[in-house]
């Protein structure tokens, strides 16, 4: 079946040290997206790559990076997590960018920051 | 910018149900995109239905229908017959820019049986 899978599903790092998380899809869609999901909260874009172009929101923290080395897979970088970057990260795609694209969600990985 | 309002944090309904989530929405642009998303405890947000703003006719998927009232900014999920595998927290989403989903706060559903 087609998905979008991310790994791990859970990911426990200390504070100060780097952490990657991985996305990959087998849909062959153009976007990707990451998705911070804080406690009780709803999900907030990071960014979207389109194809190899990245697009941050003005918000993003540069603590917050991302690479898409090819369609495939995605990976969120953050460079010294910190206690409130605990949250559940969560990858979709899209075919295209339009306002009728359904966004397909991975499972999520939940980051704890000790 | 565009905005999503759920009023109802939390919801019990008895099992068998029909039950409906209320969405209000806020945006300037004519042409816009309206999801309703399931998230269990899993944390994996499932898609359930989609309205577009130039939809003439009320989107239907299975036991999800949505209430589009396009002139009250107003796009209630409505469940029937629920299930106790319906128990999730329920998001109201609106795409801006065609890039981003925004998402309202959510209502948590719980199915008593």
């Amino acid at each position: 079946d087609a998905m979008v899978i991310q790994n791990p599903r859970y990911q426990v790092t200390q504070f100060g040290k780097p952490v990657t998380l991985s996305c990959s899809q087998t849909l062959n869609h153009n976007v990707m997206y990451w998705y911070q999901q804080k406690s009780s909260q709803a999900p907030k874009l990071l960014f979207h790559y389109y194809d190899k172009d990245f697009n941050n929101e003005a918000d993003t923290p540069d603590n917050f990076q991302s690479r898409r080395p090819n369609t495939s897979f995605c990976f969120l970088d953050i460079r010294s997590p910190g206690l409130g970057d605990a949250a559940m990260y969560l990858c979709a795609t899209s075919r295209r960018l339009a306002e009728h694209n359904e966004q397909f969600f991975g499972p999520g990985t939940r980051l704890t920051v000790l | 910018a565009q905005k999503i309002t759920q009023t109802q944090p939390g919801m019990f309904v008895q099992e068998k149900e029909a039950v409906t989530l209320d969405c209000t929405y806020d945006t300037s642009d004519p042409s816009y995109g309206l999801f309703w998303y399931k998230q269990p405890s899993s944390g994996e947000m499932i898609f359930l239905i989609y309205q577009g703003s130039y939809d003439q006719q009320n989107a239907t998927e299975g036991r999800y229908s949505l209430n589009f009232q396009k002139a009250r900014k107003s796009a209630n999920l409505v469940i029937s017959a629920s299930q106790l595998g319906d128990s999730a927290m329920y998001f109201c989403a609106i795409i801006q820019g065609a890039q981003k989903l925004v998402f309202g706060q959510g209502t948590r559903l719980t199915i008593n049986p």
